[in-house]
């Protein structure tokens, strides 16, 4: 399919557990964005990706771990589950054509922490 | 560091009726703005941006944003909605090329 997929969609995990939400783009867009959802808090920044194997901390990124050894993927690895990371995780990405600065996004993995 | 303000968390509306959806952002440095539209179960789509020239953009749904620089207001707003509006509404803002920074959201309730 083209564009931006992530999976899983849902996903239920346990306090401790290591979980991985993927992020596949179609287009190869250079830059690449995780966000997390909460409400009250709008979309916070987790982690950035310039390129393959470039990787930034965004606003959030305690608790987070990411790669980006391809262009196209850029999973998302939160090493030991903590209920505060229940939320909703959502892929971005961004050409590096210059004059827009669109990004655009995945449809979100919902992820609950018990 | 750049911020963003929606003040309104969530703006109830008749349908066929105005709504004006605010926005505030705070930066030093010139900005490009924009609102992204999220609608129930969804990611996010942009609805509109300004990066330059004009300060009046306008989508192809109806929705129009003005840039005001002294007022650091990008509010969104349409002359008459529809239940099919009914959505959350994301501003957003960046000073180049990578991270955006969002705000807190706005949920447009419309109803019949």
């Amino acid at each position: 399919d083209a564009g931006i997929t992530q999976s899983p969609r849902y996903k239920i995990t346990e306090t401790g557990r290591q979980v991985t939400l993927m992020c596949h783009q179609t287009w190869s867009h250079s830059y690449m964005f995780w966000y997390r959802q909460d409400l009250g808090h709008g979309l916070r920044l987790i982690y950035y990706s310039a390129a393959a194997d470039i990787t930034d901390k965004g606003e959030v990124p305690d608790g987070y771990v990411v790669s980006r050894s391809k262009t196209e993927n850029f999973p998302l690895t939160l090493e030991s589950a903590t209920r505060s990371q229940t939320s909703v995780y959502f892929c971005a990405s961004r050409g590096l054509a210059g004059g827009s600065n669109e990004q655009f996004f995945g449809p979100g993995t919902r992820l609950t922490v018990l | 560091a750049q911020s963003v303000t929606q003040l309104d968390s969530q703006v109830p509306v008749f349908e066929e009726a105005p709504v004006e959806l605010r926005c505030n952002y705070s930066s030093s440095v010139s900005v490009y703005l924009f609102w992204y539209v999220q609608y129930p179960n969804q990611g996010l789509q942009l609805l509109l941006k300004y990066l330059s020239g004009s300060t009046l953009v306008e989508s192809i749904n109806g929705f129009e944003a003005e840039f005001n620089k002294s007022q650091t207001s990008f509010h969104l707003r349409k002359p008459s909605v529809h239940i099919s509006d009914t959505a959350e509404y994301f501003c957003a803002v960046t000073t180049g090329f990578q991270k955006l920074v969002f705000g807190t959201g706005t949920r447009l309730l419309v109803s019949p």
